[in-house]
């Protein structure tokens, strides 16, 4: 079945510093991924929809400056934390769609394992 | 995306059947009905999804009203590794994959 791998799993980064998450879909082509962000004990909140080769689309209230989104290729998107804050501190979530598959197939997404950052 | 309600936390014996149920009184006629689970920690898992008829396949059954304003969930033999946040999701197919999650229902199944 389809696979998202997500790296790094864990990561401690120093405040003020930038940390850098990869999605990748390992075995079919993702035309559009979706970022995820999750606190403890709450669910997850949609931060943005990454487009291959199109800049990404926010949800409202996500700051583009601080959490940098891109989609070079069909199976790698990346998420940039910039200049990182204890506040930032998070699960991240990515997901990816299958493209062949569509709607046919119906549209599900795959996840990956989440990245778990803590900023000091 | 239509609003979903769910019970907050549901408790399941071992080996028994679990049904999750899910309302969406406000779904639209093109609007599909997913469900996800969380396992602690772990990205959210695709289980099924369905328009109108119901489903079934290896993880589990899912039943949607005939008036499609609720549907259940329903895992047949529950295992402890079945205890996960459960997420019901409503959205139109053409949406290009875009999902809301609300809060879920955390179910715990109990040896």
């Amino acid at each position: 079945g389809a696979v998202v791998s997500q790296h790094p799993s864990r990561v401690i980064c120093k405040s003020g510093t930038s940390v850098k998450i990869e999605c990748r879909s390992l075995d079919f082509q993702a035309t559009t991924m979706f970022w995820y962000r999750q606190f403890p004990k709450q669910s997850l909140m949609l931060m943005a929809t990454s487009n291959e080769g199109s800049k990404a689309t926010y949800e409202q209230g996500v700051e583009k400056d601080k959490f940098l989104i891109n989609h070079a290729s069909l199976t790698l998107s990346t998420l940039t934390v910039t200049s990182a804050h204890p506040e930032d501190s998070s699960f991240y979530i990515c997901s990816a769609r299958n493209a062949a598959a569509g709607q046919g197939a119906g549209d599900v997404l795959t996840f990956g394992a989440g990245s778990r950052l803590t900023v000091l | 995306d239509a609003k979903t309600t769910q019970p907050p936390s549901m408790d399941c014996a071992e080996g028994r059947a679990a049904n999750l149920p899910c309302n969406h009184s406000t779904i639209s006629g093109n609007e599909y009905v997913y469900w996800y689970r969380q396992i602690h920690s772990q990205g959210p898992q695709y289980i099924i999804h369905g328009l109108k008829n119901n489903e079934t396949n290896e993880m589990a059954s899912l039943i949607i009203t005939e008036d499609r304003k609720s549907s259940t969930l329903i895992l047949p033999h529950a295992t402890l590794r079945d205890t996960a946040v459960y997420y019901c999701i409503v959205r139109v197919i053409t949406n290009a994959g875009k999902s809301t999650f609300g809060d879920g229902t955390t179910l715990t199944v109990k040896p």
